[in-house]
C-alpha cells in the first residue's frame, strides 16, 4: 500500500531552527510537496521537489532523497506566526497526490 | 479577484438530506480536486477533474457525485448525507494543489 509517515507533533522554540520529516512508500513518485495549514485554514503550499537535494527558499528549505524515500523541511529563525500543520504529500505514478496526517508545530516563546 | 472559492463556508444538514458543495476558479485552470480532511487523517480524495465533462475517482468516492460541465465549476453533491460525511470539504485546482477556503459540513 501507500504511506506518508511523519511526526504528529513537534515544539520549538522561537528563534531556533526545526526539522520535519517524512517518509514516504508510494506506488511510483513524481514529486514531494510539503504545505503549511493554519488552524482552521486551507493548506497553502510551501515546495516541491523531483530531484535529490536540498531546496531553499527563504527562512524554508525542503530536502528529498528519492533512494531513501525520505524528506524533510527545515525552517529557520523561527517566528511564533509559524504554529501550523506541516503537510507532506507526494504525487504517485497516477499523478494524485498521497498525503500524510501532518506535523502540528508548537513555537514557544 | 482572481482565485479559489467555495460556498458555504459552513453547513448542517441532516442525515439523508441532498446536499451540493460549490467549487468556482478564475484560473481556468484545468485539474480540480476534492478533498475531505478529519482529524487524525490525512487529506483524502474524494474525486477529481482533469477537464471538463472528465471525472475520476479519488480514494473515497462512496456517497459522493460530482460532475464538471464548465472549467470553472467543479461541484460536489452528497446524494444522501450521513453522518460519517460530516467533515472538512476543500476543493484545489493544479498539480501544485491551489485550495479554496473550504467547507465545514455537519451532518446531523
Amino acid at each position: 500500500g501507500q504511506n506518508i509517515d511523519q511526526p504528529t507533533e513537534m515544539t520549538a522554540t522561537e528563534g531556533a531552527i526545526v526539522q520535519i520529516n517524512c517518509t514516504y512508500q508510494t506506488s511510483g513518485f513524481n514529486g514531494l510537496f510539503w504545505y503549511q495549514q493554519h488552524a482552521g485554514e486551507a493548506p497553502t503550499f510551501l515546495s516541491y521537489n523531483v530531484l535529490d537535494g536540498l531546496e531553499e527558499k527563504g527562512r524554508f528549505s525542503s530536502f528529498l532523497s528519492r533512494s531513501k524515500g525520505y524528506s524533510y523541511l527545515l525552517l529557520k529563525e523561527l517566528q511564533m506566526k509559524d504554529s501550523a500543520s506541516y503537510l507532506c504529500a507526494v504525487r504517485d505514478s497516477n499523478y494524485q497526490l498521497i498525503w500524510g496526517a501532518g506535523t502540528k508545530l508548537i513555537i514557544k516563546p | 479577484d482572481a482565485g479559489i472559492t467555495q460556498s458555504p463556508r459552513y453547513k448542517i444538514t441532516e442525515t439523508g438530506r441532498q446536499v451540493t458543495l460549490m467549487c468556482h476558479q478564475t484560473w481556468s485552470h484545468s485539474y480540480m480536486f476534492w478533498y475531505r480532511q478529519d482529524l487524525g487523517h490525512g487529506l483524502r480524495l474524494i474525486y477529481y477533474s482533469a477537464a471538463a465533462d472528465i471525472t475520476d475517482k479519488g480514494e473515497v468516492p462512496d456517497g459522493y457525485v460530482v460532475s464538471r460541465s464548465k472549467t470553472e465549476n467543479f461541484p460536489l453533491t452528497l446524494e444522501s448525507a450521513t453522518r460519517s460525511q460530516t467533515s472538512v470539504y476543500f476543493c484545489a485546482s493544479t498539480g501544485e494543489q491551489y485550495f479554496g477556503p473550504g467547507t465545514r459540513l455537519t451532518v446531523t
